[in-house]
């Protein structure tokens, strides 16, 4: 298995831009999210999945967009890049959306909005 | 909702002592926690769990952490760090607020362990 996978690693964008950060993941998990991480913050979700068809907001979801068509897919979508959007960004995914369960991270994609 | 505050944001620490990161969280009728470590330019991999049962709850690289509901807290132990333990710690709690299950991070700890 692969895990969790993102792409790209890094990224540069201009403000008012739009991006598309992929997500995903092989093993057949049924909860997908997505965090952006802030030094002195920790991290803090953005939306997350709890299956295909289903998203909604986490703790800050504006500026973002997600959808979730497919079990293994979850990408975050930017529509218009701002500099306070600047950060490392974490895609997650846990067997269970019901229960309290581990977390599976990917890599993150650091992203730097000029 | 659910909020987690890690106590300290840098531990400093020489080789071979011991070490423990706190962690304290808001009340709740049920509370899971978890432990998440975050070696430099890398993903969060997970540490430890408790879900329910033993309040003493033993993880990976020979970290423990105590589960205490009257102190609300949730520290972080290992009584001898590697070098290779350098890394950030983060705290989460659980909230099912809303229905769904959904990780509630700390701001994090940064361990510095020193030859």
């Amino acid at each position: 298995n692969a895990g969790v996978t993102q792409t790209p690693k890094f990224q540069v964008l201009k403000t008012g831009q739009s991006m598309t950060l992929q997500c995903a993941q092989d093993m057949n998990h049924e909860y997908m999210s997505w965090y952006r991480q802030d030094p002195g913050m920790g991290l803090r979700l953005i939306h997350y999945s709890v299956g295909a068809g289903i998203t909604d907001q986490g703790e800050v979801p504006n500026g973002y967009n997600v959808s979730r068509s497919t079990t293994e897919d979850f990408p975050l979508r930017l529509l218009s890049a701002a500099p306070s959007q600047t950060s490392v960004y974490f895609c997650a995914s846990a067997f269970s959306a019901d229960n309290p369960d581990t977390q599976y991270f990917g890599p993150g994609t650091r992203l730097t909005v000029l | 909702a659910q909020s987690v505050t890690q106590l300290d944001s840098q531990v400093p620490v020489f080789e071979e002592a011991p070490v423990e990161l706190r962690c304290n969280y808001s009340s709740s009728v049920s509370v899971y926690l978890f432990w998440y470590v975050q070696y430099p330019n890398q993903g969060l991999q997970l540490l430890l769990k408790y879900l329910s049962g033993s309040t003493l709850v033993k993880g990976i690289n020979g970290f423990e952490a105590e589960f205490n509901k009257s102190q609300t807290s949730f520290h972080l132990r290992k009584p001898s760090v590697h070098i290779s333990d350098t890394a950030e710690y983060f705290c989460a709690v659980s909230d099912r607020g809303g229905g769904y299950n959904k990780l509630i991070f700390g701001a994090g700890t940064r361990l510095a362990v020193h030859p």
